[in-house]
């Protein structure tokens, strides 16, 4: 089974939608990240959690609010989705600023 | 404010011959600094990461890197490129003080042609 799991893969919703992305880790982590990747633009930092009690705005947080529901699970939302938001996001799981981060296969949202 | 350039946005090279891929990022104390790499509709894992120790660092797939301080850089080198290298590879950097989080370099994207 995948360290780090990501729901939906895929998803397309219209202009005014809420969603919900889903990331959860089996890696015993106490650092969650979301990352949105644009062509060209590399990955951008969304928000980012260090314990269950502690939640972070990143580089681009507008438009997004994050859950941490346990150590394992660390949820993003789209309160109403734009097509600007139409994106990969990737979910991480690290332990520390010198460690790996461990990435999940990314969602890919449409925005209609 | 802490930044990380990767000089490439695409690099292009034949099958069998070196692959460099360029990595700068701005001055700071202690940095760690990663390499990823992501194959197509792929998620990113890690290739290397120097935090500190020897300067030149080994990673999978016959890929390493060399940190030089005095250049601060951090470029990655393949001795002999595969058509399985084909994909795009992140330049990442941590500085050790605090929480800050990690920075990502914009990408390059490596093609291998036969």
């Amino acid at each position: 089974d995948a360290d780090v799991t990501q729901t939906p893969r895929n998803r397309i919703t219209k202009t005014g939608k809420r969603i919900m992305l889903e990331c959860s880790q089996t890696k015993g982590h106490d650092r969650m990240y979301w990352y949105r990747q644009d062509p060209g633009l590399g990955l951008r930092l969304i928000y980012y959690s260090f314990d269950v009690k502690d939640i972070n705005k990143g580089e681009i947080s507008d438009g997004y609010s994050v859950s941490r529901q346990a150590q394992a699970k660390f949820s993003l939302s789209l309160e109403s989705a734009i097509p600007n938001q139409t994106a990969l996001y990737f979910c991480a799981t690290g332990q520390g600023n010198q460690e790996t981060q461990y990435f999940g296969p990314g969602t890919r949202l449409l925005v209609l | 404010a802490q930044s990380v350039t990767q000089l490439d946005s695409h690099v292009s090279v034949s099958e069998g011959t070196p692959v460099l891929l360029r990595c700068n990022y701005s001055s700071s104390y202690s940095p760690s600094l990663f390499w990823y790499v992501q194959h197509p509709n792929k998620g990113l894992q890690l290739l290397l990461k120097y935090t500190s120790a020897a300067t030149l660092v080994k990673g999978i797939n016959g890929f390493e890197a060399e940190f030089k301080k005095s250049e601060t850089s951090f470029h990655l080198t393949k001795p002999s490129a595969h058509m399985s290298d084909a994909a795009e590879y992140f330049c990442v950097v941590s500085w050790n003080s605090g929480n800050t989080p990690l920075v990502f370099g914009k990408g390059t994207r490596l093609s291998v042609i036969a």
